[in-house]
């Protein structure tokens, strides 16, 4: 089967740093994308690793290693408005491109 | 830029009623998808459309049925609305992220509740 791991809570302090693990299991795999999710809102993209290595925008970074099938979303100099699901999602290498969703860390970031 | 533009957001529905989700974007993507998204889990994939006239069952297509009308619209039809199909409903399209990646982008999402 295909699946994808990540911690179910996460909490942390403003000012911290967070990291959010995935390890996944595919059939294929085209690249590792991130999504971040504020309650009652839609899902909306954050970044997307297809190489190993670290991918850093801002305060984000994402990270992959392809070898160990592993990923991780890192949040840096945390705030309150960062207090979110983030979901990572693999890229299916199958003809049809499915995204293929982990089940989501909720992130609590507190004062 | 609108994006993807779903309605309605919020609906109650009578077991056995039918209902038709619509989604409409303006990216010219080609590939859109319908998902669900229950309390505490992920995202489940309902239904895909890779383009125009086609599209795939996803991981949860029982109860569904859904109509890529052109590229830019992609509707979602309940024919017979079950409590089980309690959820939110998101509808997404997606691009290339030139390095062969897949960017979604989503609608703002339907509150679903059958009674």
């Amino acid at each position: 089967g295909q699946s994808l791991e990540q911690p179910s809570e996460v909490t942390a302090v403003e000012g911290a740093i967070v990291q959010i693990n995935c390890t996944y299991q595919t059939s294929g795999f085209y690249g590792l994308s991130w999504y971040q999710q504020h309650d009652g809102g839609a899902p909306t993209f954050l970044s997307y690793n297809a190489l190993d290595g670290l991918e850093e925008t801002g305060r984000f970074s994402s990270f992959l290693s392809r070898s160990d099938s592993y990923g991780y979303l890192l949040l840096q100099e945390l705030q309150m408005k960062d207090s979110a699901s983030y979901f990572c999602a693999v890229d299916n290498a199958g003809n049809n491109r499915k995204l293929i969703w982990g089940l989501g860390t909720s992130l609590a970031v507190n004062p | 830029n609108a994006g993807v533009t779903q309605t309605p957001k919020f609906q109650v529905l009578k077991t056995g009623q039918s209902m038709t989700l619509q989604c409409a974007q303006d990216m010219n993507h080609n590939s859109m998808y319908w998902y669900r998204q229950d309390p505490g889990m992920g995202l489940r994939l309902i239904y895909y459309s890779a383009s125009e006239g086609t599209t795939d069952k996803g991981e949860v297509p029982n109860g569904y049925n859904v109509s890529r009308l052109n590229k830019r619209e992609f509707s979602l039809r309940l024919e017979s609305a079950a409590p089980s199909q309690t959820s939110v409903y998101f509808c997404a399209s997606s691009e290339s992220t030139g390095t062969g990646g897949t960017e979604a982008f989503f609608g703002q999402g339907t509150r679903l509740t059958v009674v």
